[in-house]
């Protein structure tokens, strides 16, 4: 089992809040992503780092803004949550050849009311 | 545009019997595939990973074939148990990207009936 956590798992709040979802993982990859899924689709690319520091948006358009201050921690963060935003959100990571298959964390089921 | 599409969307077996998923993608140039297996509310886990030069990889009772010529991947599930129902993801990576973005398909899910 790879060693990728995400926090919180489940998440239900009130439209208009700032939201924080966490993902932390202690095996040392460089490139790190976000996802978003929603029940039988496809997983979207919304933001990915190559490094710390190192920031990028993915192909789906997200609201969303990520950082990476150090290696391990790759938060992703909402300022206003909206309706729109309910989705269940995935973390992964991966090492540096594209062949490594990527690491992903349970996910964080998110709810805005 | 790069496309991964797989059948069924759904399945339904008895346990102990054998199950065949298809992937077939368009994504070019090619660098590799991979299969992965998704438990309700849980992450994927990578089951196989193939790059063009390899036909078959198997995983215990899991094998996966690819033909780079076609453009199809199929996903055999032997012996099936219980545990093996989720979602199983076919995903394809090209070559022109360095960065491990991914081209994902929606999915087969599959529910094993004792």
């Amino acid at each position: 089992e790879a060693d990728i956590y995400q926090t919180p798992r489940y998440l239900v709040i009130g439209t208009g809040k700032k939201i924080t979802l966490e993902c932390s993982q202690t095996m040392g990859h460089d490139k790190m992503y976000w996802y978003q899924q929603d029940p039988g689709m496809e997983l979207h690319l919304i933001h990915y780092s190559y490094g710390v520091n190192s920031t990028e948006k993915g192909d789906l358009s997200s609201e969303s803004t990520v950082s990476r201050i150090r290696t391990e921690h790759f938060p992703l963060t909402l300022e206003s949550a909206r309706p729109s935003h309910t989705s269940q959100y995935l973390c992964a990571s991966g090492a540096g050849t594209s062949r490594q298959p990527q690491h992903f964390g349970d996910g964080t089921r998110l709810s805005i009311l | 545009k790069n496309q991964v599409e797989q059948s069924p969307q759904s399945l339904i077996i008895l346990e102990g019997k054998n199950c065949t998923l298809q992937c077939n993608y368009t994504v070019s140039p090619f660098s590799n595939l991979r299969w992965y297996k998704q438990d309700t509310g849980r992450g994927p886990v990578s089951l196989t990973i193939m790059t063009f030069s390899e036909n078959t990889k198997s995983n215990g009772r899991y094998t996966a074939t690819l033909d780079a010529d076609t453009k199809q991947s199929s996903l055999h599930i032997t012996a099936s148990q219980l545990s093996d129902s989720a979602s199983y993801i076919c995903v394809v990576s090209d070559r022109g990207s360095t960065l491990g973005r991914l081209y994902f398909g929606r999915g087969t899910q599959l529910t094993v009936w004792p």
